[in-house]
């Protein structure tokens, strides 16, 4: 089993809809919740990060996780064509003084306007 | 601040030959990340630094391939000698302790 797992798409979704993209992970350890957007050609940029169960709010962007069931989602209300990329989704694991950040495969998203 | 460097840009290279990778990350980070991408595998943590020593370099694919941080500002990642199989982009990216992972533009290398 891949550590982080996430649906590599694409994902289509018309301009103003919800976009939803789902991650799964394998370490019940893991503490801290990563999603990074990566346009084509571009290196990766942090949109969000998640530490606690529940929603987390970030303008037009909702970070999710469940630790029970292992899974971290990213809504994106009223999708603009800008946000066509590819999302990754990303996990800390190892100890303190020995963290590192593993990504999923990533989600290509295509809002048509 | 500049954010994490990389050079070069783009390498073109032929079979058989060394590669150098070089990465200067983000003044005060005390973690240094190196990651490959490609389309088929994603994008593969192949070795990361503490304070300038190489924590787990469980993700460096074999023997040709080595890094080094002989000092804060700076590291090396090094192929030799390269393969086609080699090609891809590779990225560096930089941490102050457990704080936001930042990732340099990368470097697309081309290996004939």
């Amino acid at each position: 089993q891949k550590e982080v797992e996430q649906n590599s798409g694409p994902l289509s979704v018309p301009e103003g809809a919800i976009a939803s993209l789902n991650c799964t992970y394998s370490d019940r350890g893991s503490q801290s919740f990563f999603w990074y957007r990566q346009y084509s050609g571009k290196s990766p940029e942090l949109i969000m990060f998640i530490y606690s169960n529940g929603d987390k709010e970030d303008g037009r962007f909702t970070a999710q996780l469940n630790k029970a069931s292992q899974y971290v989602s990213l809504l994106i209300r009223d999708s603009q064509p800008s946000d066509s990329a590819t999302y990754l989704c990303a996990v800390i694991l190892g100890t303190q003084g020995a963290q590192k950040l593993v990504f999923g495969q990533g989600t290509r998203l295509t809002i048509n306007p | 601040d500049a954010g994490v460097i990389q050079s070069p840009r783009h390498e073109v290279t032929e079979m058989g030959q060394e590669v150098t990778l070089r990465c200067k990350p983000i003044s005060g980070h005390n973690s240094l990340f190196w990651y490959r991408q490609t389309m088929m595998r994603g994008l593969e943590l192949l070795i990361y630094f503490n304070n300038n020593v190489p924590i787990d370099d469980s993700g460096m694919p074999e023997d040709r391939f080595s890094a080094k941080m002989p000092n804060a500002s700076f590291s090396t990642l090094k192929i030799q000698p390269s393969e086609p199989r080699d090609s891809a982009v590779y990225f560096c990216a930089s941490r102050q302790r457990t704080d936001t992972q930042y990732f340099g533009p990368g470097t697309r290398l081309t290996v004939l």
